[in-house]
């Protein structure tokens, strides 16, 4: 079947390491996306990685994926307050994205 | 670079009535997604269409229909509404090569207020 679960809230330090994680089911996936919501917003594409990669780095963003665990993470370096949205961990699988239902990253000065 | 716009931005509709909503893709991208994200939820993907046709569904009624256009843009449209469909209505475009999907862009959505 397919499902994706996050954790519902993440609370850190503003200038501390944020790590967002995500578990998917279903192995076919091609691609495992991280998307960024802030209030009354659509969503943001932050960063993709493709099924056959580990880690992708991008800017303050590291991406790491365990697909031996079905197990994908998020890393933001040095955590601003413009970084408190939800996040959210998608996979596509054909033509459609499953998503999870999103973490809250709630930044504290 | 235009990215994906959809309109409106807010409407309010009651039960058993019908609603369109409108979306214009990414220049340069020819598929478009659509999802319904309920509060506090992630997005549920409603349908995506390529090339003017129907290329995936998900899980809705066939209340749930919808057009693409030759310029690549889109209508989604909801008959006999519920109450449960209140909703933020996400579009999503991205650029399908035969090799399969890209990353989807997506606009800041329509939202849908039923009462």
């Amino acid at each position: 079947g397919e499902d994706v679960e996050q954790s519902l809230f993440l609370s850190v330090r503003e200038g501390d390491s944020s790590v967002i994680n995500c578990t998917y089911t279903d192995s076919s996936s091609t691609y495992l996306y991280w998307y960024k919501q802030e209030p009354g917003a659509g969503l943001q594409l932050l960063t993709y990685i493709f099924s056959n990669m580990d880690m992708k780095q991008d800017q303050r963003l590291t991406v790491l994926l365990n697909k031996k665990d079905k197990h994908l993470s998020l890393r933001i370096a040095d955590t601003q307050t413009g970084d408190s949205a939800i996040y959210f961990c998608a996979e596509s699988i054909n033509y459609q994205l499953i998503w999870g239902a999103g973490t809250k990253l709630i930044i504290k000065p | 670079e235009t990215g994906v716009t959809q309109s409106p931005t807010h409407l309010i509709k009651t039960r058993g009535q019908q609603v369109t909503l409108r979306c214009s893709s990414q220049s340069g991208h020819n598929t478009v997604s659509w999802y319904q994200q309920a509060l506090g939820q992630g997005p549920q993907f409603i349908f995506q269409y390529y090339r003017e046709e129907e290329n995936g569904r998900g899980n809705f009624p066939p209340r749930f229909s919808g057009l693409q256009f030759p310029n690549y843009s889109s209508e989604l449209n909801v008959n006999a509404l519920e109450l449960d469909d209140s909703a933020l209505y996400l579009c999503a475009s991205s650029f399908t090569p035969p090799e399969g999907n890209q990353p989807q862009h997506f606009g800041d959505g329509t939202r849908l207020s039923i009462l």
